[in-house]
């Protein structure tokens, strides 16, 4: 089965600093998407990022990119020029490719427990 | 263009009553989820559907009914609830291999 992993509970940055978020997971398959959500406290899940497994290219998306090592299984966050509304609970996630029409679990995400992103001003 | 909405967004009830929490989505999405979100254990999926009258249990399932007898619609019933079923449940939906895209969620409290 397979598990995702974010070793860092909590985090803090300065404002219009850097930072990244840890995230680890593994699983025996070759084809999968990774995700990074984001979750503010109103609790809406929202989407920041999503990679492909067989994209060697980093998914980035304004300020917000990932470090993706696929022979490590590592999917890092990485924020620039952070802001106040980046201040949020940040979830991990991955999902099989292997989604089966007739059922099978393999559409499913799987989640790491978060990391709490605080922005100093 | 709604997207992916649930209802209600607050619900307060009582041990043993039965409780349904709606969930709807406008994209035609073939698949939908059911998460439930505790502190400690980050989202974890309760039902799911690959498609209409097809569904699946998630990791955390009992206690809970679903159905999905139309493409965009797919609640979920806690039967009999108890106070451990106190949590926020989100709904989401996507296409086969595509992005899951979350309802804003419903924060449920049984006393």
């Amino acid at each position: 089965a397979q598990t995702v992993t974010q070793s860092q509970p909590e985090m803090s940055v300065q404002e219009a600093e850097t930072v990244t978020l840890s995230c680890t997971y593994d699983t025996s398959e070759s084809d999968y998407y990774l995700f990074w959500y984001k979750q503010p406290p109103s609790r809406q899940m929202i989407l920041v990022i999503r990679q492909e497994a067989y994209k060697q290219q980093n998914a980035t998306e304004n300020r917000f990119s990932v470090n993706f090592q696929k022979a490590a299984k590592s999917f890092s966050l990485k924020i620039s020029d952070s802001q106040l509304g980046d201040a949020a609970m940040y979830f991990c996630a991955y999902r099989s490719a292997l989604a089966s029409y007739y059922g099978g679990s393999q559409g499913n995400l799987i989640f790491g427990k978060g990391t709490k992103l605080s922005v100093k001003p | 263009d709604a997207g992916i909405t649930q209802s209600p967004r607050y619900k307060i009830t009582e041990t043993g009553r039965q409780v349904t929490l709606m969930c709807h989505q406008t994209w035609s999405h073939s698949y939908m989820f059911w998460y439930r979100q505790d502190l400690g254990h980050g989202l974890r999926l309760i039902y799911y559907s690959a498609a209409a009258d097809i569904t699946d249990k998630g990791e955390v399932p009992d206690g809970y009914v679903v159905s999905r007898s139309k493409t965009e619609n797919f609640p979920l019933t806690l039967e009999s609830a108890t106070r451990s079923q106190t949590s926020v449940y989100f709904c989401a939906s996507s296409g086969r291999l595509e992005t899951q895209y979350f309802g804003p969620g419903t924060r449920l409290l049984v006393l």
